[in-house]
């Protein structure tokens, strides 16, 4: 069974922090998600990886796909409250069905 | 911007009742979902389509059904809804097999069974 895994859980940070949350498997994924969950709305895509190696940028945030395809991080740079949520990441093998992280909860304070 | 929209945001429902949960998606995606997210258990895949009638088991069905009649549309049926199928419901739809990952996701609906 393919299964991510993600840390930390949980993070509470102060307004202008930086920080990184990590996605890890032991299995190959064709790509990776990542999304952010806002409290009693659903997830919304924030990139894709494709290629081992890849680095995308969006705002201050950075994404990284591992050299093997295996894990993948988010890094925030000058947290703001705003980037408060549930951030997961998701991916698979091919095909239609997308397995989901368990999540990091990310609480940033002003 | 795809739009996905659910039904309802919330809903209240008694056990044995027939509960059905309705998505429409406005871009043209082959693909739709179901998830149910429970603290602690994260996302879980009840039932996916990847075309009109068609049908694929998640990793949950039990207990639930679908319906797709229509290419933009998703329904999740709750045949006798039970406590244990509190939760909240969430509708995704993607473009195509090769970028079936890329979600789109409704806001959710959150059932409570009494």
């Amino acid at each position: 069974t393919q299964l991510l895994e993600q840390s930390p859980q949980f993070l509470s940070i102060q307004e202008g922090e930086n920080l990184t949350v990590y996605c890890n498997s032991s299995s190959v994924f064709s790509s990776l998600q990542w999304y952010r969950q806002e409290p009693g709305e659903g997830p919304v895509l924030l990139v894709t990886v494709v290629t081992g190696g890849e680095v995308k940028k969006l705002k201050r945030l950075t994404f990284q796909f591992g050299d093997a395809r295996k894990d993948s991080s988010l890094h925030i740079t000058a947290a703001q409250p705003g980037d408060t949520g549930l951030y997961l990441c998701a991916g698979g093998p091919g095909g239609f069905k997308t397995i989901f992280g368990a999540g990091t909860r990310l609480f940033v304070k002003a | 911007d795809v739009k996905v929209t659910q039904s309802s945001r919330y809903l209240v429902k008694r056990t044995g009742e027939k509960v059905f949960l309705e998505c429409v998606q406005d871009m043209d995606h082959e693909n739709m979902f179901w998830y149910r997210q429970d603290p602690g258990l994260g996302l879980r895949l009840i039932y996916f389509s990847y075309d009109v009638k068609m049908k694929e088991k998640g990793d949950i069905p039990e207990g639930y059904s679908v319906s797709r009649e229509k290419k933009e549309r998703f329904s999740l049926i709750l045949e006798s809804a039970s406590t244990n199928q509190t939760s909240m419901y969430l509708c995704a739809s993607s473009h195509l097999r090769d970028r079936a990952h890329e979600q789109y996701f409704g806001p959710g609906t959150r059932l409570t069974v009494t």
